[in-house]
């Protein structure tokens, strides 16, 4: 049964860093073709693309945010882990990792999500 | 911030057939393959359809998908109280590098 799950900071303050780990079981990110992602909602907004990160190593970020973020992996447990610095009230949001089909650019399995808010 | 757009809402009476349009351009839907997820309320996103017009095992065949262009359309026939729900399309922008949404569509049956 393939799982995500996201865990991290119900809370940041602004300018504070925030870093979310994405815990994941029953695939391997090391599959020729498979790649997790982190996508994020605002309240009553639509989804906005975060980062990738591919079997092979490769990432890719939001344009707009790729200064702020970082993702990275490790395999051995089965983690991904997204860092935001600077976060901004903005921000406040659920924030999901998920897994594409593998070799497709579509995201079949998605964690529950964790809402994240910024505020002092 | 949303590349895709989307109508904000459809509507239709029980059984009927509602479509949800998609535009973008030729960086992104123009070469590139069309996703579409439901998100019932307070939860996270469902793959629905994917490579255009695919079904993942489960979907049902109510849903359907096409492209054309720079522009891709949900349809759902049979419209149930259970369909109720957020309606978000998806696609990789190749001039960006970065998979993109839609601004999503709210479908209420009435």
């Amino acid at each position: 049964q393939v799982t995500l799950r996201e865990s991290g900071p119900a809370l940041v303050k602004p300018t504070e860093t925030l870093t979310l780990t994405c815990t994941f079981s029953g695939f391997s990110l090391t599959t020729t073709g498979m790649f997790l992602t982190w996508i994020r909602q605002p309240p009553g907004k639509a989804l906005e693309w975060l980062a990738r990160i591919d079997w092979d190593d490769d990432k890719y970020y939001s344009t707009s945010l790729k200064t702020r973020l970082t993702i990275s992996r490790d395999t051995s447990k089965n983690q991904v882990v997204l860092t935001m610095t600077n976060m901004d009230p903005v921000d406040t949001a659920t924030y999901y990792c998920a897994r594409n089909l593998v070799g497709i650019t579509a995201f079949d399995i998605w964690g529950q999500g964790t809402m994240v808010t910024v505020s002092s | 911030q949303s590349v895709l757009t989307q109508p904000p809402s459809v509507s239709a009476a029980p059984g009927q057939k509602v479509t949800i349009s998609c535009s973008g351009r030729s960086s992104n839907i123009g070469n590139n393959y069309v996703s579409w997820y439901q998100q019932l309320p307070g939860t996270a996103p469902k793959l629905l359809i994917y490579d255009n017009n695919k079904r993942p095992s489960g979907i049902p065949d109510r849903f359907s998908g096409s492209k054309s262009g720079t522009s891709a359309t949900l349809g759902i026939t049979g419209l149930q109280t259970g369909d109720e729900a957020d309606y978000h399309c998806g696609t990789w922008d190749s001039s960006l590098s970065a998979y993109v949404f839609g601004t999503g569509t709210k479908v209420t049956v009435l």
